[in-house]
C-alpha cells in the first residue's frame, strides 16, 4: 500500500540532544499527524496539524505542517529515555485514508 | 478506561483456522478503523466503517477478510483459512467526525500464523 517516506530511518542519540526527524510525500494531503509507537503496542498521536504552515507543541515536541502540503517535521527537543520508540508520520490523502510513513526509530542513551 | 479497546492481545493459530478479533471504539466515535502492521512497517489501512456502514475496503483485503460493525459500536475481523503471510498486528481506532479526524488507536491484536 502507499506510504509515505520518513527520514532518517533511526537515530541513536545521547539523552538531552535534540532530534529532528521529517516525512515527505509526493501528492499533496489534507492533514498530518504525528504518532509514537512502543514495541507490542498501538500508536500513540502526538501532535495533529490542519493547515498548510502551521506550527504546533506539545511539551517538549514541536512539528510542522509544510507549506507545499507534502511534507511536515516533527523536533523534539533535550531528549530523554522515555522518548524511545518509533515515530511514525501519517497524513489524510483526498480520499480521506490516514496514510502512514515509514517509521523513524529513535533510541536514546544515557 | 474510555479508551479503544481491542481483544484478544496475542492470537496464536494453525495455518487453515478461523481467527475472529474484537474492537471497541471509543464510545462518542462514529467512525472505525482496522489496520494491519508488519514487522518495520508502519500501519496499513484495511477497511473502515461509518456508524454501521463500511464505506471502503482496501486491495490487501482479501475475499478470506470481513469485517462487521453490526450496531455501529463495536467491530470484528474475521479472517478464514489463516496464511502464514496473514501475520502481524491488527491494528482498531476510532475517530469522531467526517473527515480528517484524528485517529485513536487500540493496543492491537498480534497475530501469529503457524
Amino acid at each position: 500500500g502507499q506510504q509515505l517516506n520518513q527520514s532518517p530511518q533511526s537515530m541513536f542519540i545521547q539523552e538531552g540532544e535534540d532530534v529532528s526527524m521529517n516525512c515527505t510525500s509526493s501528492s499533496i494531503f489534507n492533514t498530518w499527524l504525528w504518532y509514537k509507537q512502543d514495541p507490542g503496542e498501538g500508536p500513540v498521536l502526538l501532535i495533529a496539524l490542519y493547515k498548510a504552515g502551521e506550527l504546533t507543541s506539545n511539551g517538549r515536541l514541536t512539528a510542522q505542517f509544510g507549506i507545499t502540503r507534502k511534507d511536515s517535521f516533527l523536533n523534539i527537543s533535550a531528549s530523554i529515555p522515555s522518548d524511545v520508540g518509533i515515530y511514525f508520520c501519517a497524513g489524510h490523502d483526498n480520499t480521506d485514508k490516514l496514510i502512514f510513513g515509514t517509521g523513524t526509530r529513535l533510541q536514546v542513551f544515557p | 478506561d474510555t479508551g479503544v479497546s481491542q481483544n484478544p492481545r496475542h492470537k496464536i493459530t494453525k495455518r487453515g483456522q478461523n481467527v475472529t478479533f474484537r474492537c471497541d471504539p471509543i464510545s462518542e466515535h462514529n467512525r472505525l478503523y482496522w489496520y494491519r502492521q508488519t514487522l518495520g512497517q508502519g500501519p496499513e489501512f484495511l477497511t473502515y466503517f461509518q456508524n454501521e456502514a463500511q464505506l471502503e475496503k482496501s486491495r490487501l483485503l482479501s475475499d478470506r477478510f470481513s469485517a462487521e460493525r453490526p450496531k455501529g459500536s463495536f467491530s470484528t475481523l474475521e479472517i478464514q483459512r489463516t496464511e502464514q503471510g496473514d501475520s502481524a498486528m491488527y491494528l482498531c481506532a476510532s475517530s469522531y467526525g467526517t473527515r480528517n479526524e484524528k485517529l485513536f488507536f487500540g493496543s492491537g491484536t498480534q497475530l501469529s500464523v503457524l
